[in-house]
């Protein structure tokens, strides 16, 4: 079946840029996702790209897709402390309906 | 911004009674979602629902599970006879019909934690 993988953990300085990165085995892919989730709150979704894209830029927010190495990443610039939070990347194919497969999470913390 | 609206935010319940999770997705979206994510590992989807049917459903969304909309508003995950391993936070989402050939992002609820003693 379809696997998600991140890295757990990511700790960066306040003012650092941060990188997660995302593995996934579907080649179907078609949308793959970031969503952030604070302690105690719901899955907030962040960004998504379609993989006819290499590279999706929204403000802090740059993602980048290998797909050729099923690879994604997302680069937050200027890191503050609120973006401390757990980032999961997700993924679907281009189907009505069809549920996303998220991966485990990367938490982020951010050190003044 | 319209939100995906879930209560309670939190549900303590007997282990073998039934409960009902609530949910009200955003007013014009079409397609309804339950995950769950049990602490510490990954958010799990368990079914899909359109036009007032499931569309798709997990390994994990057996007999004990059910999904209902029972008005225009509401969208509700029952679980009957709750097990201690139904303990999770259980998520609702919501998505707008696409057009063809293209695909909406789902809209995540808060959550409600389900707590099985």
């Amino acid at each position: 079946g379809e696997d998600v993988e991140q890295s757990l953990f990511l700790s960066v300085r306040e003012g650092d840029s941060s990188v997660i990165n995302c593995t996934y085995t579907d080649s179907s892919s078609t949308y793959l996702y970031w969503y952030k989730q604070e302690p105690g709150a719901g899955l907030q979704l962040l960004t998504y790209i379609f993989s006819n894209m290499d590279m999706k830029q929204d403000q802090r927010l740059t993602v980048l897709l290998n797909k050729k190495d099923k690879h994604l990443s997302l680069r937050i610039a200027d890191t503050q402390t609120g973006d401390s939070a757990i980032y999961f990347c997700a993924e679907t194919p281009d189907n009505y309906g069809q549920n996303f497969v998220f991966g485990p999470g990367t938490r982020l913390s951010v050190l003044p | 911004e319209p939100e995906v609206t879930q209560t309670p935010s939190h549900q303590v319940t007997q282990m073998g009674q039934e409960v009902i999770l609530r949910c009200v997705p955003i007013s014009n979206h079409l397609y309804f979602y339950w995950y769950r994510q049990i602490l510490g590992q990954k958010v799990e989807f368990l079914v899909s629902f359109y036009n007032n049917e499931i569309s798709e459903k997990s390994e994990i969304f057996d007999d004990q599970f059910s999904v209902e909309r029972p008005d225009g508003s509401n969208f509700t995950l029952k679980i009957r006879s709750t097990k201690l391993e139904d303990s999770a936070m259980y998520f609702c989402a919501s998505s707008e019909l696409p057009g063809q050939g293209s695909n909406q992002p789902q809209h995540f609820g808060d959550g409600t934690r389900l707590s099985i003693l």
